[in-house]
């Protein structure tokens, strides 16, 4: 099983609609969650990252569940320029920490 | 600012070829990583380390080496390549991986192996 899982998606939404993204993990050690924006052919950047007591960035929201280890990403009100895949990352804690990455999602928003 | 900067942005190479994937940071980070991504696999992580002289492996480490003489740089290298390392190389550097610090990436390098 891999250790950071996500639903490939792809999500095809229209302008406007507010869609979400979950992804679950494995190790239940682990401290530090995060979402990155991949544009196609491009780099990962950070969109945001996720705290214990969730946080919103605008149209963004990031949730973070312990109990059943998993995080999740809502985007309100979705633009054309949202279109990417939204990769979730897990720090895990082991001889030293590392970033493990989910497959990504891929979101496609249409007018 | 040039951040993490990849060379090279393309690469063919035949098989059973040798090659260096170079990556340089100039952020003074003391963690950077390699990560491949392959259609509908995402980022996998091959090598990462936490500082000068202190490396470990990933989750797909088999057919890679690595090294970290200095803070600013952390090579890649392929001994023997194969056309299953025909991917998309990222290297990634961050402060800190423990705490919730960016990670920031080179704009990858494009391999195909033949």
């Amino acid at each position: 099983r891999k250790e950071v899982e996500q639903d490939p998606g792809p999500f095809n939404v229209p302008e406007g609609a507010t869609v979400a993204f979950n992804c679950t993990y494995s190790n239940s050690a682990s401290q530090s969650f995060f979402w990155y924006r991949q544009d196609c052919r491009k780099e990962p950047k950070l969109l945001m990252s996720v705290y214990s007591s969730g946080n919103e960035d605008g149209r963004f929201t990031a949730q973070l569940n312990r109990a059943s280890q998993y995080i999740s990403l809502l985007i309100r009100d979705s633009k054309l320029s949202d279109s990417a895949t939204y990769l979730c990352a897990v720090n895990e804690f082991g001889g030293y920490n590392k970033l493990i990455f989910g497959a990504g999602t891929r979101l496609a928003v249409h007018p | 600012n040039a951040g993490v900067t990849q060379t090279p942005k393309f690469q063919v190479l035949k098989t059973g070829q040798s090659m260096t994937l170079q990556c340089a940071q100039d952020m003074n980070h003391e963690y950077m990583s390699w990560y491949r991504q392959d259609p509908g696999m995402g980022l996998r992580l091959i090598h990462y380390s936490v500082g000068a002289g202190i490396t470990d492996q990933g989750e797909v480490p088999n057919g890679y080496n690595v090294s970290r003489s200095t803070t600013e740089d952390f090579p890649l290298r392929l001994l023997s390549a194969a056309p299953s390392q025909t991917s998309v190389y990222f290297c990634a550097s961050s402060y800190h991986p423990g705490k919730n610090t960016e990670a920031f990436f080179g704009q990858g390098t494009r391999l195909t192996v033949v």
